[in-house]
């Protein structure tokens, strides 16, 4: 079955550093990839979205790389700041729908 | 613009009453979609519709689920009976039209937080 894995303990990066969070899926290729955000209390927010022929998307402090050979995708936040604390959730789309991973919460330290 | 609009925003109940989701979509947005997000199981796809047609309710969990989008900007999510299981903070999203469901994002609502005692 379609698989998507995510760091499942939190990320604790220093204000100012690069924040790398992973995403990994098995047993099947994904067309896209969307990356979400979650806030406590609050819905996911679209962030970013990567086509398969893509190998990498910026958006400002984000970044993102999708790596068809390896199932993997990468999301980087340059310059990180507190505000960018949350839970980031992915989501390569599967036959029909978006398949999620259970999202990894980083935590920006001042 | 308003966002996806969903109601309420909590909900206490007690085992074996009946709950009704409410769920307002983007004006213009075609796709709606349901999630139900638990601690164990992360965000699950319940059910979704396209020009308010169910497309796929695979997600589901059993009959004493349903929903239903009698037009354009509105859909609602029953659950009848309750059951303290289904507990969770439930979600609507919607999205446009263009293109396959996988190639534009979802908007959400804040969700409801329901519990069933």
């Amino acid at each position: 079955s379609q698989k998507i894995e995510q760091n499942s303990e939190a990320l604790n990066i220093q204000e100012g550093k690069t924040a790398t969070l992973t995403c990994n899926y098995t047993n099947y290729s994904p067309a896209y990839l969307q990356w979400y955000r979650q806030d406590p209390g609050r819905g996911p927010v679209f962030l970013l979205l990567i086509r398969e022929n893509e190998k990498e998307k910026r958006k400002e402090r984000l970044k993102v790389t999708f790596d068809t050979t390896l199932k993997q995708s990468l999301f980087h936040i340059t310059a990180s700041q507190p505000a960018d604390s949350a839970t980031y959730l992915c989501a390569p789309f599967g036959r029909y729908q978006l398949i999620w991973g259970a999202g990894t919460k980083l935590i920006i330290k001042p | 613009d308003a966002g996806v609009i969903q109601s309420p925003r909590h909900e206490v109940t007690e085992m074996g009453q009946e709950v009704t989701l409410r769920c307002k979509p983007i004006s213009g947005h075609d796709y709606l979609f349901w999630y139900r997000q638990t601690m164990m199981r992360g965000l699950e796809l319940l059910i979704y519709f396209n020009n308010n047609v169910p497309i796929d309710d695979s997600g589901m969990p059993e009959d004493r689920f349903s929903a239903k989008m009698p037009n354009a900007s509105f859909s609602t999510l029953k659950i009848q009976p309750s059951e303290p299981r289904d507990s969770a903070v439930y979600f609507c999203a919607s999205s446009t039209r263009t293109g396959r469901v996988g190639n534009q994002p979802q908007h959400f609502g804040d969700g409801t937080r329901l519990s069933i005692l």
